[in-house]
C-alpha cells in the first residue's frame, strides 16, 4: 500500500524557515518523480515543486523561486522541501504528491495518484 | 507561462443530472491534462489522466475529453457523493498549473 506521510509543519515568524520531509513507502520510490502542492485556507491547489526520480531535475513555480529547495534522499524514500524566507502568503497545507507513471531518471510528469495527508504551515508573527 | 481557467466556478445540480466542467488553457498543452475531486476536508483524487483516460478505480459516469487548449469533465448522472470541487492540471511543461476549481453540489 502507498503511503505519503508528511512532517515539519508549524507556525514560524516571516522570514524563518522550516524544513517539510515527507517519508514514502509501499512503491519503488527512486522510481517515481516527486512533488509538493499547497493549499491556502480555503483555496485552490497550487503546484510548488517538483523534482524527478533520480534528483537531478528540480522545478519550482515562480512564486517560491529563490526561496524554496526540493530534494529526495532516495536512500530513506524520502522526499523534502527546504523553506526559507517565509512570508505570511505562504501559509497553506503542504501535502507530497507522488508522479502517477514511475519513469524514473530526469523525467517529471507532474500528474499525481497519490497525495500525503498534508502538514499545515502558518506564517505569522 | 500558460494560463488555466474552469467555468462555472460553481453549480448546483439535481442527483441524476449530466454534469459538464470546462478547463481552458490560454495556450495549447495537446492531451497533457489531469483532472482531481477534492471532497470536503480530503486529499485531491486523481480522476483522469491524458485528457481522457479514467483513473482505475474511478466511476464510469466520469469522463473527459479534449485537446489543445479546451476540455470537459463530464458526470453522466450526478450522485450525492460527487458533491466537491473539482480542479484541471496541465502537465505538459513547468509550471504544472491547477485550474481555480469548481465547486459541484446538490440542488
Amino acid at each position: 500500500e502507498v503511503q505519503l506521510v508528511e512532517s515539519g509543519g508549524g507556525l514560524v515568524q516571516p522570514g524563518g524557515s522550516l524544513r517539510l520531509s515527507c517519508a514514502a513507502s509501499g512503491f519503488t520510490f527512486s522510481s517515481c518523480a516527486m512533488s509538493w502542492v499547497r493549499q491556502a485556507p480555503g483555496k485552490g491547489l497550487e503546484w510548488v515543486s517538483g523534482i524527478s526520480g533520480s534528483g537531478g531535475s528540480t522545478y519550482h513555480a515562480d512564486s517560491v523561486k529563490g526561496r524554496f529547495t526540493i530534494s529526495r534522499d532516495n536512500s530513506k524514500n524520502t522526499l523534502y522541501l527546504q523553506m526559507n524566507s517565509l512570508r505570511a502568503e505562504d501559509t497553506a497545507e503542504y501535502y507530497c504528491a507522488k508522479d502517477h507513471r514511475p519513469l524514473g531518471g530526469m523525467i517529471v510528469e507532474a500528474y499525481f495518484d497519490y497525495w500525503g495527508q498534508g502538514t499545515l504551515v502558518t506564517v505569522s508573527s | 507561462d500558460i494560463q488555466m481557467t474552469q467555468s462555472p466556478s460553481s453549480l448546483s445540480a439535481s442527483v441524476g443530472d449530466r454534469v459538464t466542467i470546462t478547463c481552458r488553457a490560454s495556450q495549447g498543452i495537446s492531451n497533457y491534462l489531469a483532472w482531481y475531486q477534492q471532497k470536503p476536508g480530503k486529499v485531491p483524487k486523481l480522476l483522469i489522466y491524458a485528457a481522457s483516460t479514467l483513473q482505475s478505480g474511478v466511476p464510469s459516469r466520469f469522463s473527459g475529453s479534449g485537446s489543445g487548449t479546451d476540455f470537459t469533465l463530464t458526470i453522466s448522472s450526478l450522485q450525492p457523493e460527487d458533491v466537491a470541487t473539482y480542479y484541471c492540471q496541465k502537465y505538459n511543461s513547468d509550471p504544472f498549473t491547477f485550474g481555480p476549481g469548481t465547486k459541484v453540489d446538490i440542488k
